[in-house]
């Protein structure tokens, strides 16, 4: 089974500073998907980012980006230029096929301080 | 935009009674997941449902049930209430044909006393 691992349950830095949230997985298969989601104060969970496994360019969406490491089985959330909207409570999450169940890290609360 | 509503934003029950948590997707949605989100733990797979009247057992299925009569509803059962299915409950849907992002409701809030 596949598990997805955030060893930093908390995160805090200033406005306009650049954060990096960490994110490791364990799984066998050789093509998957990883996703950033992003739950603020409001519970909705918003896509952050995501990355295919069988592309090797890092993903990149504005302020945010990932450095997806497949043979260490990393994905890390770089955010840049941070804001006081990007505190929320942050989730790698793992999916092995399209449309198919993800799989959750145990979340990152990160806090962007004025 | 695709919409996922959870009818109960906040919910207060009692140790043994019937629960039911119901979700709405209005875009015609084949999947659809029901998760729990406890701190430190992340959010865990319950059920989820690829068609109508299918199910399958997530992670965690253990005290609960699901019912999928309509493709655009997936409620989530909970037979005796128990202190510890005290959680926050977040339903999603997706399509095989989309770009496989998830959409998300904005989660139940369950205690139960």
């Amino acid at each position: 089974a596949q598990t997805v691992t955030q060893s930093q349950p908390e995160m805090s830095v200033q406005e306009a500073e650049t954060v990096t949230l960490s994110c490791t997985y364990d799984t066998s298969e050789s093509n998957y998907y990883l996703f950033w989601y992003k739950q603020p104060p409001s519970r909705q969970m918003i896509l952050v980012i995501r990355q295919e496994a069988y592309k090797q360019q890092n993903a990149t969406e504005n302020r945010f980006s990932v450095n997806f490491q497949k043979a260490a089985k990393s994905f890390s959330l770089k955010i840049s230029d941070s804001q006081l909207g990007d505190t929320a409570m942050y989730f790698c999450a793992f999916m092995k096929q399209v449309a198919q169940k993800l799989v959750f890290g145990q979340g990152t609360r990160l806090t962007i301080n004025p | 935009d695709v919409k996922v509503t959870q009818s109960s934003r906040y919910l207060v029950k009692r140790t043994g009674e019937k629960v039911f948590l119901e979700c709405v997707q209005d875009m015609d949605h084949e999947n659809m997941f029901w998760y729990r989100q406890d701190p430190g733990l992340g959010l865990r797979l319950i059920y989820f449902s690829y068609d109508v009247k299918m199910k399958e057992k997530g992670d965690i299925p253990e005290g609960y049930s699901v019912s999928r009569e309509k493709k655009e509803r997936f409620s989530l059962i909970l037979e005796s209430a128990s202190t510890n299915q005290t959680s926050m409950y977040l339903c999603a849907s997706t399509s095989p044909q989309g770009d496989y992002g998830y959409t998300f409701g904005s989660g139940t809030r369950l205690t139960v006393v």
